[in-house]
């Protein structure tokens, strides 16, 4: 069974820009979750989907939104790019939202450069 | 969302046991601990997890201790490939989303 898969998986843009990012969940898995990593914060969480709703978000501001599809694949944009949001993108998929024990499956990324 | 405390760093040898610490007092009586690692260039991924009783699967150990302050991830017998960053999580049954909280975590320096 394929991974987690974010395209792209590399990107470089400037102040001002916008972005969008991709992850196709594990086959049959429904729960989408968002996290950024950088040196500095480490792993944060960003927000999660669920049966194309946000069940739940990070502590971020309203610059960074997602969404999530029928087919369960989910879009992560950020809108008006700061040197502060390069990162690495993480996207995880889990089965179903079971809560405490669910396994997240994570993807390998997509490194952001804002320039 | 509960705390964990990790060391900073660890190094091994290569085919020698590890065993990974983790601090977690604050912990409730239904906040399951749950490791995951984090390979240089790579996502996290799952290692294991437990309430109580000490777990086992073909990655390592989980030994949790009586009063489930602390718990200890085991590496059998470190490989080159266990060279990564280990977070140990507390996730809560009331928080019911997916939201994993990872700390600092522990960098695993493997010497051959």
């Amino acid at each position: 069974k394929a991974g987690v898969t974010q395209t792209p998986r590399y990107l470089i843009k400037t102040r001002g820009q916008q972005v969008t990012l991709s992850c196709s969940p594990i086959s049959g898995h429904r729960s989408v979750s968002w996290y950024q990593q950088t040196p500095g914060q480490g792993l944060q969480f960003l927000f999660e989907y669920f049966s194309e709703t946000q069940r739940n978000k990070g502590n971020f501001p309203g610059r960074f939104s997602g969404r999530q599809f029928s087919n369960s694949r989910s879009e992560m944009n950020v809108s008006t790019l700061e040197l502060g949001d390069s990162a690495l993108y993480l996207c995880a998929s889990s089965l179903l939202p079971r809560g405490n024990q669910e396994t997240q499956y994570f993807g390998p990324g997509t490194r952001l450069l804002v320039l | 969302d509960a705390k964990t405390t990790q060391p900073n760093s660890m190094e091994s040898n290569e085919e020698e046991p590890v065993h990974l610490p983790c601090n977690h007092s604050t912990i409730s009586g239904t906040d399951y601990i749950h490791w995951y690692r984090q390979l240089p260039s790579q996502g996290p991924e799952y290692v294991i997890h437990g309430l109580t009783s000490n777990v086992n699967n073909r990655m390592a150990s989980l030994a949790i201790a009586e009063d489930r302050k602390s718990s200890t991830l085991i590496l059998h017998r470190a490989t080159l490939r266990d060279a990564a960053v280990y977070y140990c999580i507390l996730r809560d049954v009331i928080q019911g989303a997916q939201k994993l909280v990872f700390g600092q975590g522990t960098r695993l320096t493997i010497n051959p």
